[in-house]
């Protein structure tokens, strides 16, 4: 059965920095682009940060870039997120998603890490 | 970058009704659509994929349709577990969803 469980959410001040990760079991992960998708409370979904299945490519929405760094250990069947420079608008549940198909259609979501920016 | 505009934003319906919720791109993403059903508490499940085509497991009440720029997701006869947050995601050019519809009774 496929599995994906995100940690490393908490409290942390504007302009600190927080790791999230993702443990990705039940599928063949190595083969899998994976996908960060954040959603604010009260509010509607946000793609946040691809990775391909090798790590070789990444993309990430403006609203992050230059912030965030999205990276994946397949050893380990880990993706991680890094957020630096965190914002009070960065506050939400963080997803990571495993990605299917050529354009990496969003099929299967963890059950999310809460952020929380605030002083 | 594309935008994905959902209407309505809410919508009340019954058990029964037949329910229709619109999905329109800024630009042509010909069939790069899906539909998710997100229920309070409940991470997103993905109901339909290239605009028409039903997940495995999902309902047959369900389905898709549309291409280029409109697209529709159709409920044919509202149950009581289909009370959710539903949202479309183009992801013909990265990936953007639409601001969800809340289906309420």
């Amino acid at each position: 059965q496929l599995h994906l469980v995100e940690s490393g959410g908490g409290v942390v001040q504007p302009g600190r920095s927080l790791r999230l990760s993702c443990a990705a079991s039940g599928f063949t992960f190595s083969s899998s682009a994976i996908h960060w998708v954040r959603q604010a409370p009260g509010k509607g979904l946000e793609w946040v940060a691809i990775i391909s299945y090798d790590g070789s490519d990444e993309f990430y929405a403006d609203s992050v870039k230059g912030r965030f760094t999205i990276s994946r250990d397949n050893y380990k069947n880990t993706l991680y997120l890094q957020m630096n420079s965190l914002r009070a608008e960065d506050t939400a549940v963080y997803y990571c998603a495993k990605g299917r198909g050529g354009r990496s259609l969003i099929d299967y979501w963890g059950h999310g890490t809460r952020v929380t920016v605030s002083s | 970058d594309i935008q994905m505009t959902q209407s309505p934003s809410t919508l009340s319906a019954s058990v029964g009704d037949r329910v229709t919720i619109t999905c329109r791109a800024s630009q042509s993403i010909s069939s790069w659509l899906a539909w998710y059903q997100q229920k309070p508490g409940e991470v997103p499940k993905l109901l339909i994929y290239e605009a028409s085509s039903l997940e495995s497991g999902v309902p047959s009440r369900f389905s898709g349709s549309g291409s280029v720029t409109e697209f529709t997701l159709t409920i044919s006869s509202l149950q009581p577990d289909d009370f959710a947050t539903y949202y479309c995601l183009q992801y013909y050019s990265y990936w953007t969803f639409g601001q969800g519809t809340k289906v309420e009774i």
